[in-house]
């Protein structure tokens, strides 16, 4: 199995910050990336797919990036709505797996 | 409008079985393949089962396999999750998405709300 391994866990950050979260893959997954944004008592819903796509409807201050093993997702400024936790998830072969979550905290 | 409802969660006791269905709506269910999400109280996220359009290219979660079955209703536009066997483990909120399998691009493009499973020891 592809083991996904994010950092940090935790980020502390203020409104306007420039943040980078990064996924590292166990093995090469290509450009098969996926980022997800998860509020307290929502589902989570997609950012980027295939590293570097936007979601239609995803504000532009989210971008992805990487290849092979290694992956960030960056939010250029930080907005209130923003804070959350973020998964990545490798879409490269069965099962699916996702990384430990990342939160993103004032 | 994209719509996905999940219903049939609830407490049941370990041994015990439980089918989860999704309602969906708003988009051709016929077309797209579609998985069940679960996220333990607290914890992350971890897929448990993926179907294709037509029912067949189904694949587990190796700690599922065997005692869960995904299956589809493709007149119905219902996906179902069929749990036998269940563990004080398989306690988390499904989900249920929209798989978008499309090389590179795979991944959860719409979620429903959730249901909660709760199975007691």
């Amino acid at each position: 199995d592809i083991q996904m391994t994010q950092s940090p866990s935790f980020v502390s950050a203020s409104v306007g910050d420039r943040v980078t979260i990064t996924c590292r893959a166990s093995q090469d997954i290509s450009s098969s990336l996926a980022w997800y944004q998860q509020k307290p008592g929502e589902a989570p819903k997609v950012l980027i797919y295939g590293t570097f796509s936007l979601q239609s409807g995803v504000p532009p201050r989210f971008s992805g990036g990487g290849s092979g093993t290694d992956f960030t997702l960056t939010i250029s400024s930080l907005q209130p709505e923003d804070f959350a936790t973020y998964y990545c998830q490798q879409a490269d072969s069965f099962p699916l797996t996702f990384g430990g979550g990342t939160k993103v905290e004032i | 409008e994209v719509q996905l409802v999940e219903s049939g969660g609830g407490l049941v006791q370990a041994g015990g079985s439980l089918r989860l269905s999704c309602a969906a709506s708003g988009f051709m269910f016929r077309n797209y393949a579609m998985s069940w999400v679960r996220q333990s109280p607290g914890k992350g996220l971890e897929w448990v089962a993926v179907i294709g359009d037509d029912g067949t290219n189904i694949h587990y979660a190796d700690s599922v396999e065997g005692r869960f079955t995904i299956s589809r209703d493709n007149s119905k536009n219902t996906l179902y999750l069929q749990m036998n066997s269940l563990r004080a483990e398989d306690t988390a909120v499904y989900y249920c998405a929209k798989y978008r399998a499309l090389g590179a691009a795979r991944s959860f493009d719409f979620w429903g709300q959730g249901t909660l499973v709760t199975v007691s020891s």
